[in-house]
Formats: C-alpha cells, structure tokens, sequence
C-alpha cells in the first residue's frame, strides 16, 4: 500500500520564477494538507483540501495556492518566488473527520536561488 | 495562544536510557495531541497520539504522559536505541486532530551507543 507520494524531491528555481508541486495521497485517505518546514523548525501549515475545496488556510500569503483533482491528488503553487521560500514542502494526507492523524510524504526540497 | 511551546531543543542520552521531551500549550479547545519523528531527508512519521480524556498512553516502548490542568504534555522512550536518533515533534489540534497541526519547534535527540 503506497504511503503518500510527492514530486519532484528536489527542484532548484530562480527568484521571481512559479513552481508546482505534487502529492498523491495515501491511498483511501481523501484529504490533503501542505505544510512548509524551514531548516530545523517544525511544519507550518499552509492550506487543507477536502472535496476540492480549500477547507483551511494558514498564514500564507496568496502567492500561495493550491488545487485538489478528483483522484484526490493535490498541487501547490507558489508564484514570485522569494528567497524565504526556500524549504521542505511537506504534504500530508487524510480521512476527513477520522482524526486518526496525518500521514506524511518525504517532501519536495526546494531552493530559490 | 496557538503555539506549542517544545523543550529541550536537543537532547543527548546514552542507550537505554529514558529521554523526555515536553510540550506546552495554550489553547485548551485543543483535543488531539501527536508525536512526529524524523529523520534527515524524510518526512515525519506518527509515533503516538494522545486525547486530553486520558493521562498516559503507550505503545511499545513510547508513552506520552498528559496533563490537562497545566497544559503540558510529555513524550518518554523507554530503553533507547541508536536507531532511535531523530527529530521529535510534538502537535497540537482542534476537532480529533481534523484540524490544522500547530508543531512544536522540534528535538533532536542522538542516543549514544
């Protein structure tokens, strides 16, 4: 049974530039949260998806944004990027309204240069 | 009041010894308390989880100890191994753990062989 899937596992962007991420969630889990981590801090949320609506959102700016598909995978995108955008992209998938907790993907390592 | 507050920021212990690692909060509508650990270049994984219904909680040789009235929560590693070496997050959420993490801002522990 594959655990939550991101990709790509690296990428390395210029400032200015847009990126999308991936995630495929785990399978049966239909909820899908993004979280940025910061070298040696913990996760910050970023938003949920549920049914393919934004459920949550942190304090992220709206260069920040994201989309949930049918098949319950997800995509983050992050426009004019900044150097502070530089992190670990973690997302995480559910079942909604379970609270059996959030299983974690590897993250995507991204550096804006 | 959303924050959880996470101590010692590292911890060095040698195998088989008992490392704690504690968590503070705020908030008291949180009801859903977990502890993550992670390894370098991975995405973290759910050790064990708590509700504020019950003061102690084990599985195998992790135990979170809760305590309600002071807002603090406890994670103990009975008989530590090497491969235990990692970063310990505690969480806090809203509604069974549905909600939004907030994470502590980590531990790194390294047990000595």
């Amino acid at each position: 049974d594959a655990g939550v899937t991101q990709s790509p596992t690296h990428l390395i962007k210029t400032r200015g530039q847009q990126v999308t991420l991936r995630c495929s969630p785990k399978s049966g889990h239909d909820t899908v949260s993004w979280y940025q981590q910061a070298l040696g801090q913990g996760p910050q949320f970023i938003f949920q998806y549920y049914e393919e609506e934004e459920r949550q959102r942190g304090n992220f700016p709206d260069r920040f944004s994201g989309h949930q598909f049918p098949n319950y995978s997800s995509e983050l995108n992050v426009n004019a990027l900044l150097l502070g955008d530089s992190a670990l992209y973690l997302c995480a998938s559910s079942l909604a309204d379970r609270g059996q907790g959030y299983t974690f993907g590897s993250g995507t390592r991204l550096t804006v240069v | 009041q959303q924050q959880v507050k996470q101590s010692p920021q590292s911890l060095i212990v040698q195998k088989g010894g008992i490392p704690i690692i504690n968590c503070a909060y705020e908030n008291t509508a949180f009801d859903y308390f977990p502890w993550y650990q992670q390894f370098p270049g991975k995405g973290p994984a759910l050790l064990i989880a708590i509700r504020p219904d019950v003061s102690e909680k084990k599985e195998g040789r992790f135990t979170i100890s809760f305590n309600k009235s002071a807002k603090q929560f406890s994670l103990h590693i009975m008989d530590s191994q090497p491969g235990d070496s990692a970063t310990y997050f505690c969480a806090a959420s809203l509604k069974s753990g549905t909600y939004k993490y907030i994470f502590g801002t980590g531990t790194r522990l390294k047990v000595l062989a």
